[in-house]
């Protein structure tokens, strides 16, 4: 069964840094490509980064770039997003989900707020 | 960049009814990158369609997509008590390689 199990989130200062996991397991970790997305409270979904199975393809929407950085270790079949200089913008719930197209499967995110 | 518009913003409807989503895009897309997501409160996204028309493993018939170029349609054709939430229309560019999201359809009980 797939899992993905996202951690890391809490309560963090404007200009703070945060890093959040998402623990993978049931599949072959390294063979697919992994997202972050955020749904501010009440809102819609924005996605926040992508990175392919060996990290060959790295991409970011302006929102994030500079700020964010995503990675992974295939060996732990773990994805991370390292979240830098935050701002009460990027408060959410953020998800992990598997795939590059589409996204079929999701964890069940964690929250970050971002509040003095 | 591409924009998603998702109308209407509320659908209110009864179990049984027929309900029509809406998905208009700035620009024309390859039907191949867009997709059809549900989200119940305090739930992840569920993935229902993609490639415009393609149901996702274990959505029941009920649920159909069609649409090409600017305007896609999310169809449900007999509402069940369980399909009242939110849908949102995902479609991946890549000039910029990206992911854009309408703003979201709410399907609620009348």
């Amino acid at each position: 069964e797939v899992q993905l199990v996202e951690s890391g989130g809490g309560l963090v200062k404007p200009g703070g840094s945060l890093r959040l996991s998402c623990a993978a397991s049931g599949f072959t970790f390294s063979t697919y490509n992994m997202n972050w997305f955020r749904q501010a409270p009440g809102k819609g979904l924005e996605w926040v980064s992508s990175i392919s199975g060996r990290s060959s393809y790295i991409y970011y929407p302006d929102s994030v770039r500079g700020r964010f950085t995503i990675s992974r270790d295939n060996a732990e079949n773990s994805l991370y997003l390292q979240m830098n200089s935050l701002r009460a913008e990027d408060t959410a719930v953020y998800y992990c989900a598997r795939g590059s197209w589409p996204f079929d499967y999701w964890g069940q995110g964690t929250l970050v707020t971002v509040s003095s | 960049e591409i924009v998603l518009t998702q109308s209407p913003g509320t659908l209110s409807l009864s179990p049984g009814e027929r309900a029509t989503l809406s998905c208009r895009a700035s620009q024309s897309i390859s039907t191949t990158y867009l997709a059809w997501y549900q989200q119940k409160p305090g739930q992840p996204p569920r993935l229902l369609m993609y490639g415009a028309s393609s149901r996702a493993t274990g959505i029941p018939d009920r649920f159909s997509g069609s649409g090409s170029g600017t305007d896609f349609t999310l169809t449900i054709s007999r509402l069940e008590p369980e399909d009242f939430a939110v849908y949102y229309c995902v479609q991946y560019g890549s000039s910029p390689p990206g992911y854009t999201f309408g703003q979201g359809t709410k399907l609620e009980i009348k």
